[in-house]
This record gives C-alpha cells, structure tokens and sequence, in this order.
C-alpha cells in the first residue's frame, strides 16, 4: 500500500523548534519529488517547500525561507522538516504529499501532524 | 505570491451540477497547463482529483471535470451527490515560487 505518514508534530514555544518526519512506503521514494504543504487551523492549504529526487533542488514559500530547511534521506525513504524560529503563524497540520512530475500536482499525502506555536 | 482566488462557497441540489471558479495571474494560471484540484473532507487529508487542468487519477469519478480559459480553470462536478459535500482547493505551478493554492471553496449539497 502506497502511504506517507508524519511524525513529529507538538506544542512548541515562539522562538523555538521542531523537526518533522515523513516515512514514506509502497513506492520507490526515490524517485519522486516530495513536498510539505501547511494548513492552518480552520484556513486553505499553503505549499510550504519542495525537494527534488536526489534533493539538489529545494524550493520554499517566501514566509518560511532561512528558517524552515527540507531535506530527505532516500535510504531510509523519509522526507523531514526542520523548523526554526517558528512563529505563531506556523501553526498548522504540516501534511508530506507526493509530487507528480511535471505535473506539480499531488497525488499522495500523509494524516499530517499538528505543530502548535504558543508560549 | 498571492493566493488563487476561489469562490468561499457554492451549493446545489443532488443532480444537479456546480462549477468553481479559480483565478489566477498570467504568472501562474494563465502561463500553464499545471492546474489541479483537491478535495478534503472536514478532518482528513486533500485527495487530488483533477491534475493538467483535465486529466482525472485512476478512480476518480468522471462526474467531476476541469477546464481552463486564460487566467481562470474552472472545476464542474456534475450529478451531485451527497459525498461531494467537502472543500475544494485549486492550485497552480507558479514559476519561481512554484506553487500556489487557492482559498478554497466549501461546497454544501442541499
């Protein structure tokens, strides 16, 4: 069964930080672009960053360039999200989506996991 | 980069059919062919429906269709049912910041 499933999510306080994982299966998880998309609590989706196959390619919302950074690590087909300086306005369900090229559409996506940025 | 505009909400009766809007700038909607839609359901994750403005996944049902004219793609669900009642995003390849959603549009079924 093709799945991504997030880890990672919780309460954090302004300032501070978080990474989040994304453990991918019943695909070749190499061979696909990957991305995190955002959604606020009771707001639309926001694209959040994206990574190329090999991840020599990263693309970020301007909101979260220079603190968030994506990453992935095909041996042990997993995508993460690390988050810095996290703002209230991070908070949201940070869902992992398979990318299909060049469609720049998503066909899979994980349960998502809720991040929580209050003092 | 700003948010395809959506209509917030739209409805209609089992049967009958409803088309949302989704408009964009020639920075994104109007320059590609990269437009896809998503429903989510209160709760749970966005499902695609519809990807390259026209083109549906396997196992989409084909009551639901896209279209695109200039600066705006359009999604039609025709035959209503009650299991369409969710939210429905659009989203575009936008070029240097690569991709966009819309608002999002919640369509009730009377």
């Amino acid at each position: 069964e093709v799945q991504l499933v997030e880890s990672g999510g919780g309460l954090v306080q302004p300032g501070g930080s978080l990474r989040l994982s994304c453990a991918a299966s019943g695909f070749t998880f190499s061979s696909y672009w990957m991305s995190w998309v955002r959604q606020a609590p009771g707001k639309g989706l926001e694209w959040v960053a994206n990574i190329q196959q090999d991840g020599s390619e990263k693309y970020y919302v301007h909101s979260v360039k220079g603190r968030f950074t994506i990453s992935r690590d095909n041996a042990k087909n997993s995508l993460y999200l690390q988050m810095n300086s996290l703002r209230a306005e991070d908070t949201a369900v940070y869902y992992c989506a398979r990318g299909l090229v060049p469609a720049y559409a998503f066909d899979i996506w994980g349960q998502g996991t809720m991040v929580t940025v209050s003092s | 980069q700003s948010a395809l505009t959506q209509p917030a909400s739209v409805s209609g009766s089992p049967g009958q059919s409803i088309t949302i809007s989704c408009t964009g700038t020639s920075s994104d909607v109007g320059s590609y062919y990269l437009v896809s839609w998503y429903q989510q359901h209160p709760g749970k994750a966005p499902k695609l429906m519809i990807y390259e403005v026209s083109k549906r996944p396997s196992g989409v049902s084909n009551r639901f269709s896209g279209s695109k004219s200039g600066n705006t793609a359009s999604l039609t669900i025709s035959g209503l049912q009650a299991e369409d009642e969710a939210d429905y995003y659009c989203c575009s390849y936008a070029g240097s910041s690569p991709v966009v959603f819309g608002g999002g549009t919640k369509l009730t079924v009377l």
